[in-house]
């Protein structure tokens, strides 16, 4: 089975960081994606972590550990316009397949 | 920069009725994806399409779907009788070929509401 979970709500204050956990069980993995979510709009693509690691990006860093089934979005500096959903999504194997999104964080962003 | 566009952006329809929605991936981009969020929760995939045909489908995707690719750059999603459970933002995605393949580029959505 595929199950991705992610916590449902966060806050943070402008100028601060906040981490976004996801834990995933996927029958196969070949990849974890972070898409951003403004409400009533379409994701938009933030991170893709294939290998262990850290992948940085600006104020946005994704890290990825296969072993744990665990991965996080970082984000720095927040600002305002960072208050959006935050979907983690698996790909569970190669060749462009369909992508398992979790049910999404939603952050907060406050003054 | 181009862009996976999609119209119309807003359907009301009545339950059982056929509706059409419509989807123009990236130009150059090779695979096709049609998903669904209903208010409030995730994100979930309907099916894939490449070289003209289905490649996956998900069990939401039942005999009341269908998908085509009528042109070169169309790709539409049918749902032949709608019901009140079809409301939901429906997403069109297209990757490219090659090794950044995986990444699904996601149109505006439409706004199903079925009455």
């Amino acid at each position: 089975g595929q199950n991705i979970d992610q916590p449902t709500e966060m806050t943070a204050t402008e100028g601060a960081i906040v981490q976004i956990n996801c834990t995933y069980q996927t029958s196969g993995f070949n990849g974890l994606f972070w898409y951003q979510q403004h409400a009533g709009e379409a994701p938009t693509f933030l991170s893709y972590n294939v290998l262990d690691g850290l992948e940085e990006k600006g104020r946005f860093s994704s890290f990825l550990s296969r072993s744990k089934g665990y991965s996080y979005l970082l984000l720095k500096e927040l600002q305002m316009k960072d208050s959006a959903s935050y979907l983690c999504a698996v790909s569970s194997y190669s060749g462009n397949t369909p992508l398992v999104f979790g049910k999404g964080t939603r952050l907060s962003v406050i003054a | 920069e181009p862009e996976v566009t999609q119209t119309p952006s807003h359907q009301v329809t009545q339950m059982g009725q056929e509706v059409i929605l419509r989807c123009v991936p990236i130009s150059n981009h090779l695979y096709f994806y049609w998903y669904r969020q209903i208010l409030g929760q995730k994100v979930e995939f309907l099916v894939s399409f490449y070289n003209n045909e289905i490649s996956e489908k998900s069990e939401i995707f039942d005999d009341q779907f269908s998908v085509e690719r009528p042109d070169g750059s169309n790709f539409t999603l049918k749902i032949r009788s709608t019901k009140l459970e079809d409301s939901a933002m429906y997403f069109c995605a297209s990757s490219p070929p090659g090794p950044l393949g995986d990444e699904q580029f996601f149109g505006p959505g439409t706004r199903l509401t079925v009455l």
